[in-house]
């Protein structure tokens, strides 16, 4: 059985960092690409980042490029989003999800339950 | 950046009826590299839909999804109870840029 689960949001001053995780189990983690999807309080879901299974080639929104890192440890099944310079505009549930196929794939067949991460003084 | 509008924003139906949503690309996106998903209060997303038609594992048959170029439609043929949520298309192009539609809500009338 697939499963995503995050770790490590919380409350941050404007300005500050957090690091999210995302553990995966129940497949071939290195296979395939994944993604960081954020969701503000009442709003539509946006897309953050997504990297390659090799974690070779990432790309990034406009609105966290130079200031959000996604990066994977395959050894670990693990996936990260590196957030530095956080804003109040940053304040969302953070989702990771796999992409559903194993090449040139950017659709997404599972999530996790998601990270609230909120950024507030 | 390839910008997707659903329509309606919300929808008002009963259970039993036939729902119509429908997501526009502000260009052409190719047929292969558009989603729908479901999102119910509190959840992650639900995959429905790739490619435009195919339905996704474990999706029941009343969900289908068509259209091509810059016009794509979800189509759930007789609402069940469960299927009031909201829905959001999803597309990826070279870069690759992902980008999501608005949402539209499906509430019961």
């Amino acid at each position: 059985e697939v499963q995503l689960v995050e770790s490590g949001g919380g409350l941050v001053q404007p300005g500050g960092s957090l690091r999210l995780s995302c553990a995966a189990s129940g497949f071939s983690f290195s296979s395939y690409a994944m993604t960081w999807v954020r969701q503000a309080p009442g709003k539509g879901l946006e897309w953050v980042s997504v990297i390659s299974g090799g974690g070779g080639s990432t790309y990034d929104a406009d609105s966290v490029k130079g200031r959000f890192t996604i990066s994977r440890d395959n050894s670990k099944n693990t996936l990260y989003l590196q957030m530095n310079s956080l804003r109040a505009e940053d304040t969302a549930v953070y989702y990771c999800a796999k992409s559903r196929c194993s090449t040139s794939c950017y659709t997404f067949d599972y999530w996790g339950q998601g990270s609230l991460v909120t950024v507030s003084s | 950046e390839i910008v997707l509008t659903q329509s309606p924003d919300t929808l008002s139906l009963s259970p039993g009826e036939r729902a119509t949503l429908s997501c526009r690309a502000s260009q052409s996106v190719s047929s292969s590299y558009l989603a729908w998903y479901q999102q119910k209060p509190g959840q992650a997303p639900r995959l429905l839909i790739y490619g435009a038609s195919s339905r996704a594992t474990g999706i029941p048959d009343r969900f289908s999804g068509s259209g091509s170029g810059t016009d794509f439609t979800l189509t759930i043929s007789r609402l069940e109870p469960e299927d009031f949520a909201v829905y959001y298309c999803q597309q990826f192009g070279s870069s690759p840029k992902i980008t999501f539609g608005q949402g539209t809500r499906l509430e019961i009338k």
